[in-house]
C-alpha cells in the first residue's frame, strides 16, 4: 500500500543548530506538502512542492522535493526556539496520506 | 473567525458511553475529514467526505459513524467508547480532493476514555 516514511522520528537539537527531516515515498507522488504542529496544536500548513527537483524557502526553511518525487526534505538553518513541534509531510497520491511526523525539541 | 471549528475541545468520559464531536467549516469547502492522532503523534486519516458524500473509510470500527448533514457540517459519533479510543481528533477540510489540495485543521477534540 501507499506508504510515506519519515526520518528521524525525534530530533533534539542545541539552539542555534541546523534540524533536517527526510520524508520518503514508495510510490511517485505527484506533489508533496509539509505541515508543522506546535505543541498543544494543530497542524498547519506550510508549503507544496510540485516539481521534480524543486527548491523553495521560507526564511530560514528550505524545502526539497527529489528528482524522482519520491522524497523531499525539511531543512532549518540555525533553529529557534519557535521552531519547535512536530513537522509532517504529507504525499498526495489518489488521497494524502500523512508521514509519522519528526518531533523537533530545541535545548535552550 | 474559526475557518473549521469542532466541540467539544476536551471530552472524558467512561468506558462504554456513546459520544460526539460536531464539526464546522466556513471556508467554503467540498471535502470535509476526520483525522485520528494517537499518544505518538501519528497522524491518521479515519473518514472523508466530498458534498456529502462518503469517499474515505478506512479500517475504522464500525462503532464510529461519521454523519455529513450538509457540506459545511461533519460530525463523528463513536459507540460504546473504549479506552483506546482515546486520543486527538482532527476535522479538518480543504477545497477539493485531488493532488495539491491544502488541508486546513481544526483545534482537535481531546478524547479521554476511563
Amino acid at each position: 500500500g501507499q506508504q510515506v516514511m519519515q526520518i528521524p522520528q525525534y530530533q533534539h537539537v542545541q539552539e542555534g543548530e541546523d534540524f533536517t527531516t527526510y520524508c520518503n515515498s514508495s510510490t511517485t507522488l505527484s506533489n508533496i506538502q509539509w505541515y508543522k504542529q506546535r505543541p498543544g496544536g494543530h497542524p498547519v500548513f506550510l508549503i507544496q512542492l510540485v516539481k521534480s527537483g524543486e527548491v523553495k524557502k521560507q526564511k530560514r526553511l528550505t524545502f526539497q522535493f527529489g528528482e524522482a518525487k519520491k522524497n523531499s526534505s525539511l531543512h532549518i538553518t540555525a533553529t529557534q526556539t519557535t521552531d519547535v513541534g512536530t513537522y509532517f509531510c504529507a504525499g498526495p497520491r489518489d488521497k494524502i496520506i500523512f508521514g509519522k511526523g519528526t518531533r523537533l525539541h530545541i535545548l535552550p | 473567525d474559526t475557518a473549521v471549528s469542532q466541540t467539544p475541545k476536551y471530552l472524558v468520559t467512561q468506558m462504554g458511553n456513546d459520544k460526539s464531536i460536531k464539526c464546522e467549516q466556513n471556508l467554503g469547502h467540498d471535502t470535509m475529514y476526520w483525522y485520528k492522532q494517537d499518544s505518538k503523534k501519528f497522524l491518521k486519516i479515519m473518514f472523508s467526505y466530498n458534498n456529502k458524500e462518503l469517499i474515505i473509510n478506512e479500517t475504522v470500527p464500525n462503532r464510529f459513524s461519521p454523519k455529513s448533514p450538509d457540506k459545511a457540517h461533519l460530525n463523528l459519533h463513536i459507540n460504546s467508547l473504549e479506552l483506546g479510543d482515546s486520543a486527538v481528533y482532527f476535522c479538518a477540510s480543504s477545497q477539493g480532493t485531488g493532488p495539491g489540495n491544502t488541508i486546513y485543521f481544526g483545534e482537535g477534540s481531546w478524547l479521554t476514555v476511563v
